[in-house]
């Protein structure tokens, strides 16, 4: 089945050692997602890519950072991950440009703890 | 700039007993609506969307979600819930004037009783 795969299910790192979560997709979607969710609280998006072209939230500490070295694979680099960062990490895709009607597919998550 | 309030965190509700899970959307343009299900340990997935037309949507598993412009809200509704139903169920908005950002409520966890 076509799906949005997420490695792996549960990272745990120390605090300031840098951390990588990975995301791929069988979809062959041209869009792929970061979210930060945190407990008890909506998703947060973090990032996008729209093909190769990266797109930064306003607000995303510079701490996290995005890869995206082709269409099926996305990382998520958290450089120096502070105590505030353990959270559920989303990815997500969707088909088709930027469309405000596009479904979004979301994998499991990664539930990164920081010691 | 828009923003979703999903006011009941928790639901309980006994095995085929109706629910309603509420959902109000504040924006200053027109914006489409979704809900997504997240069940244990799963992704989030698409139950339903309001994009146009009919006001009342429905999805293949008996929920169902009617758009009130007027009140802001986008509840979801099913009249007999069963004890897979039991998840964390998120509604969403993005602006309909062209960009792509989902906009989430916290969540409310339903607990299906038995």
């Amino acid at each position: 089945d076509a799906m949005v795969i997420q490695n792996p299910r549960y990272q745990v790192t120390q605090f300031g050692k840098p951390v990588t979560l990975s995301c791929s997709q069988t979809l062959n979607h041209n869009v792929m997602y970061w979210y930060q969710q945190k407990s008890s609280q909506a998703p947060k998006l973090l990032f996008h890519y729209y093909d190769k072209d990266f797109n930064n939230e306003a607000d995303t500490p510079d701490n996290f950072q995005s890869r995206r070295p082709n269409t099926s694979f996305c990382f998520l680099d958290i450089r120096s991950p502070g105590l505030g960062d353990a959270a559920m990490y989303l990815c997500a895709t969707s088909r088709e440009g930027l469309a405000s009607t596009d479904t979004q597919y979301f994998g499991p998550g990664t539930r990164l703890t920081v010691l | 700039a828009q923003s979703v309030t999903q006011l009941d965190s928790q639901v309980p509700v006994f095995e085929e007993a109706p629910v309603e899970l509420r959902c109000n959307y504040s924006s200053s343009v027109s914006v489409y609506l979704f809900w997504y299900v997240q069940y244990p340990n799963q992704g989030l997935q698409l139950l339903l969307k309001y994009l146009s037309g009919s006001t009342l949507v429905e999805s293949i598993n008996g929920f169902e979600a009617e758009f009130n412009k007027s009140q802001t809200s986008f509840h979801l509704r099913k009249p007999s819930v069963h004890i897979s139903d039991t998840a964390e169920y998120f509604c969403a908005v993005s602006d309909a004037s062209g960009t792509y950002k989902y906009i989430f409520g916290t969540g409310t966890r339903l607990k299906v009783l038995a």
